[in-house]
Formats: C-alpha cells, sequence, structure tokens
C-alpha cells in the first residue's frame, strides 16, 4: 500500500459526459501529479501540483482540469469525454516538489462508451 | 515526442534465466528512476541513480545510469516469476516533469 488514495477504482460514462477523480496524498506529502496511461501512449504526464498551486503542466488537454484544495487532496476533472480518453488514470505523491520519489496509487479505469 | 526509448518491448523468460532492460535517451537527465508496475496497480519504484556511471543493486536487480547521463540499464539475475510485471524507467531533470520510458513487459514462467 502506497499510501495515496484514488477514488473511483473503476468508472464507466458515455461519450460528452464529465467525470472528476478523486485523489488522497500520503499523508505530509505536498506534491500532487496527475498521469495517464494508455496501450498506446504509455504513462503521459498531465499536472503537477504543490501546496496548493500548480507546478507543471505536462500534455493536459484543455478539457481537463485539476486542482489542489488546502487540505492537499486533489481533483482531476475530465469534460466533453471522448472515446479516446478511456484509459488509466494514475495520481502520485512526494514530499517537496522534486521529482526524486513518487508514490503511485492504484489508478482510476476510466471506460468512454 | 518520446524521450525516453526502451528495449525490449516485450520479454518472456524462464525461471533461473538472466536479463537486461535497456533505457535509452538523447537527453541528458539529473536522475534516473526504475519502477515496476503489475496489473491493476500504480508503478512502484526500485531504485533512483544520479550519478554518471552509478552502478545500485537492490537483491538480485543491477542498476546503471550511463556515463553521460543519457542511458540507463536493469539486470535481472536468476528471474523469479515474481519479477513479472512492467518495468518502467523514468528521466528528470531536476524539478522538471519526469517523464517515463516506454516500458519493458517482462513474464518469468515457472
Amino acid at each position: 500500500d502506497s499510501g495515496v488514495t484514488q477514488t473511483p477504482k473503476h468508472l464507466i460514462t458515455a461519450t460528452g459526459q464529465r467525470v472528476t477523480l478523486r485523489c488522497s496524498p500520503r499523508s505530509g506529502d505536498l506534491s500532487v501529479y496527475w498521469y495517464q496511461q494508455s496501450l498506446d501512449q504509455g504513462l503521459q504526464f498531465l499536472i503537477q501540483y504543490y501546496n496548493g498551486e500548480e507546478r507543471a503542466k505536462g500534455n493536459i488537454l484543455e478539457r481537463f482540469s485539476a486542482q489542489q484544495f488546502p487540505d492537499l487532496h486533489s481533483e482531476l476533472n475530465l469534460s466533453s469525454l471522448e472515446l479516446g480518453d478511456s484509459a488509466l488514470y494514475f495520481c502520485a505523491s512526494s514530499e517537496d516538489r522534486s521529482n526524486e520519489k513518487l508514490f503511485f496509487g492504484s489508478g482510476t479505469q476510466l471506460s468512454v462508451l | 515526442t518520446q524521450l525516453l526509448e526502451q528495449s525490449p518491448q516485450f520479454l518472456s523468460i524462464q525461471e533461473g534465466e538472466n536479463l537486461t532492460v535497456y533505457c535509452n535517451s538523447s537527453s541528458v537527465f539529473s536522475s534516473l528512476q526504475w519502477y515496476r508496475q503489475e496489473p491493476g496497480e500504480g508503478p512502484v519504484l526500485l531504485v533512483t541513480v544520479v550519478t554518471g556511471g552509478e552502478v545500485k543493486k537492490l537483491k538480485r536487480l543491477t542498476f546503471q545510469f550511463g556515463d553521460a547521463r543519457k542511458d540507463s540499464s536493469l539486470h535481472i539475475t536468476a528471474a523469479q516469476p515474481g519479477d513479472t510485471g512492467l518495468y518502467l524507467c523514468a528521466g528528470g531533470r531536476n524539478t522538471d516533469k519526469l517523464i517515463f520510458g516506454t516500458g519493458t513487459r517482462l513474464q518469468v514462467f515457472p
């Protein structure tokens, strides 16, 4: 158990819909990262937050947004969903702003039908 | 653009065999990490190497960072079924985002 909690574990929805994925980092970790994993693209970095503020941005679509709340949990919002958004979405956390040691949650499997 | 290429992409071997997985890039990284991911779970950090030429051992696993800090290798001695999984390298540049490699899927048969 990494200490990072992601909910829900599975999500099935239709095209055009909006969903919210939730992540609770390890106790004491200030950074939260979101990654998307698909068979053809591998593990792609989406966005990083550190202590409530956006720290780094990767290949995140404009239809996607995220935030980190004062209690340090984070949410990833995916809207106007398309079939191609079907993937595993992982949250990871680390103690500080560096990428030295990431702890990953078990992921949310999103299926867009 | 995938900056970190891993080879081989797939590897199926018998228990007891040795294997090496490679992680190559044309870019220099300040650190290189290796993760293992099992089905239904997130990646788990195995090791971080930060110095060019550095070698780290973790039981039967040996990790090496290239002298120029552009490549890395993972060698497993006497592989066991429990080593089965997806192995991912990841390169970092100080506080810049971590870039993950294309992955090597290893299957070890009893």
